[in-house]
Order: C-alpha cells, then structure tokens, then sequence
C-alpha cells in the first residue's frame, strides 16, 4: 500500500520561501506512470492543484503559481519536494502531496490521470 | 473562481437519490477524463470515481459516474448518514492555462 507523508514547517514568514518534502513509502516513486504532485486548501474553500513533476524530473505547474513555484524529486530518497517562494498570506493553506495515475487508452481517447493516493496533509501558515 | 462549476451544496433524505453536476468546457471535461473525490472534514480526499466512471476498488456501486459533453455526473444512490462529505470533480485542462483542475466542491447534506 502506497503511503505519502508531507513534511515541513508549518509556519512561514511573509516574502520567504515555504518549502515542503513528501515521502513515499510502499513503493518506488521511479516506478510505473505516476505523477507527483502538490494540491493545496485553504481553510474553508477548494482543491488548488500546484503542480506535478514526473520520475524523469519533467515538471508542470499552474499557470497562476508557475513564477514562484519549483517542483523537484529525489528518487534516491524517494521523495519529492515543493518550493513556493515569496509567499503572502494568500498562501496560507493545509497542503497535500498526492500521486497522479496516469492512463493510457488504446481506443485513441489519450491518456487520462486521477489522484489516486494523497498525504494526510500539513497545514501551512504565512505570519510574521 | 475554479475552473469547472459545481453546484454549492445539495441535500437528500437517506435512502434518497442525490446527483451533483460539474460543468466544464471542450478544453477540460469536453476532451479528458473526469475523476471524483469524496473528503470528510479535516481528512485528505479521497478517488471516489476516475476515467469518468471507474470506481476504484472498495468504492460501493451506490457512487457511479458519468460524463455526457461539457458536463459530468456523480450520482449516489441509498444515501447513509456517512455520505455527507464534500464531492470535487477534477480532470485536465488542454487550454493555454494547462493544468489539472477542479471544481469548487459541493457538500452533501443527508438529512
């Protein structure tokens, strides 16, 4: 059973960079067609996809976050971390990692993706 | 603003039928998969529906799913008390602005 466990501090002043790590366990994050990603919530509202990166490091981010966010993995560790720089309070959110089955249908209708394992989540807050 | 447009909130009696839309555009539901999340206050969502109407398994049949067009359908039959959660629907988008997205959630109430 795949399990994924975010990490980070949960506090983050204004203007600096929030940085999280996700671990995976119960599997290898190099194996298969999965992609690895980062959703946040703020209190109260939505799902907010951030971005995603592949096993070969290929990365695709939200248009709206894309300047200040960087997604990388380390397979060595088996974990992939998000960076999101000069953060506001609009920031402040409870932020999951998840992993992205990708899907590919020979009926010539593409590749499809669901979010089929997710972390428990780490709340995240943006004060001085 | 999300990008695909889910109904707020929906309410049912148990036992009761309850249906929640999401609507989309030909550059997301219109030309990709449409996948469900099912998430209880203060826990991670969980795949409730994917590749439009798959449950994964351990999902009861009472949860089924459907996508005609622009718009897709997450219909729950025999509603329990242990059904009101909030629902998103979720796919890709091919626009200029590609990218995973989803719909702003409804909660279900069972009353």
């Amino acid at each position: 059973q795949v399990q994924l466990q975010e990490s980070g501090p949960g506090l983050v002043k204004p203007s600096q960079t929030l940085s999280l790590t996700c671990t995976v366990s119960g599997g290898s994050i190099s194996s298969g067609s999965y992609f690895w990603n980062w959703i946040r919530q703020p209190a109260g509202k939505g799902l907010e996809w951030i971005g995603r990166i592949y096993t070969s490091g290929s990365t695709t981010y939200n248009p709206s976050l894309k300047s200040r966010v960087t997604i990388s993995v380390d397979t060595s560790k088996n974990q992939f971390s998000l960076k999101l720089s000069s953060v506001t309070a609009a920031d402040t959110a409870l932020y999951y990692c998840a992993r992205d089955a990708l899907t590919y249908h020979s009926d010539g209708s593409g590749y499809s993706y669901y979010f089929d394992y997710w972390g428990q989540g780490t709340l995240v807050t943006v004060s001085s | 603003q999300s990008v695909l447009t889910q109904p707020p909130s929906v309410s049912a009696a148990p036992g009761q039928k309850v249906t929640i839309s999401c609507s989309g555009s030909s550059s997301n539901i219109g030309n990709n998969y449409v996948s469900w999340y099912q998430q209880f206050p203060g826990t991670a969502p969980k795949l409730l529906i994917f590749d439009n109407n798959k449950r994964p398994s351990g999902i009861p049949d009472r949860f089924s799913g459907s996508k005609s067009g622009t718009s897709a359908t997450l219909d729950i039959t025999g509603l329990q008390t242990g059904d009101q959660a909030d629902y998103y629907c979720g796919t890709w988008d091919s626009s200029v602005n590609a990218g995973r997205v989803f719909g702003g959630g409804t909660r279900l109430t069972v009353l």
